[in-house]
């Protein structure tokens, strides 16, 4: 079956590079179609989506945050991770990563159909 | 980037009752929206995909309708499991984006 699993650290400093990691099993972004996205809530806040990446390695962010979040992926691990540079206490957050599949008969990218259980990071000094 | 707007913000709505929550566009996203309901300290789960399609295993009091601007999740009969927030999505073009939320409360 298909899991997903968040891990990074729990408390970053201002200023600081953040690295999350997602470790997933039931699928391999080697195969054609499978994509990883990276969500992120603030506490008691909406869903934020933050970046994607597919089989061909395209990567897509979000406008707000692309200057400093990076997302790349390590087939051989089945992990995706996502940098987060200079961070702020406004980014403390449950970061999330989620599957979705691309599909090829013109139909695009499908809706997160399966998430991870999300890490919680606070900034702080 | 692709606004999504949701109404109302909060709900409060007995077991057995019929509930509407609404999502709009800023563009057009044809059908490309999905809705996932969010219970306190757990991660999302997937309810209706391509604005209309359940999900498997998603009990059948769920439904999803809508396409272009306007969109819709109905619960047919409210049950006590379904108090939680709900967030429509749109995946009609990157940047991805959510909808602000809709809680549903017990009244």
């Amino acid at each position: 079956q298909v899991t997903l699993r968040e891990s990074g650290p729990a408390l970053v400093k201002p200023t600081q590079t953040l690295t999350l990691t997602c470790t997933f099993s039931g699928f391999s972004l080697i195969t054609s179609g499978m994509c990883v996205s990276w969500i992120r809530q603030p506490p008691g806040k909406a869903l934020e989506w933050l970046a994607l990446i597919d089989w061909a390695d395209d990567k897509y962010y979000s406008t707000s945050l692309k200057t400093r979040l990076t997302i790349s992926k390590d087939t051989s691990k089945n992990q995706v991770v996502l940098t987060l540079t200079n961070m702020d206490p406004v980014d403390t957050a449950t970061y999330y990563c989620a599957r979705l599949t691309y599909y090829f008969d013109s139909s695009g990218y499908s809706a997160l159909d399966y998430w991870g259980q999300g890490t919680l990071v606070t900034v702080s000094s | 980037d692709i606004q999504m707007t949701q109404s109302p913000s909060t709900l409060s709505a007995s077991v057995g009752d019929r509930v509407t929550i609404t999502c709009r566009a800023s563009q057009r996203i044809s059908s490309w929206l999905a809705w996932y309901q969010q219970k306190p300290g757990k991660a999302p789960k997937l309810l209706i995909y391509k604005a209309s399609s359940l999900e498997s295993g998603v009990p059948s009091r769920f439904s999803g309708s809508g396409s272009g601007t306007e969109f819709t999740l109905t619960i047919s009969s409210l049950q006590p499991d379904d108090f939680a927030t709900y967030y429509c999505q749109q995946y009609n073009s990157s940047p991805w984006t959510f909808g602000q939320g809709t809680k549903v409360e017990i009244k």
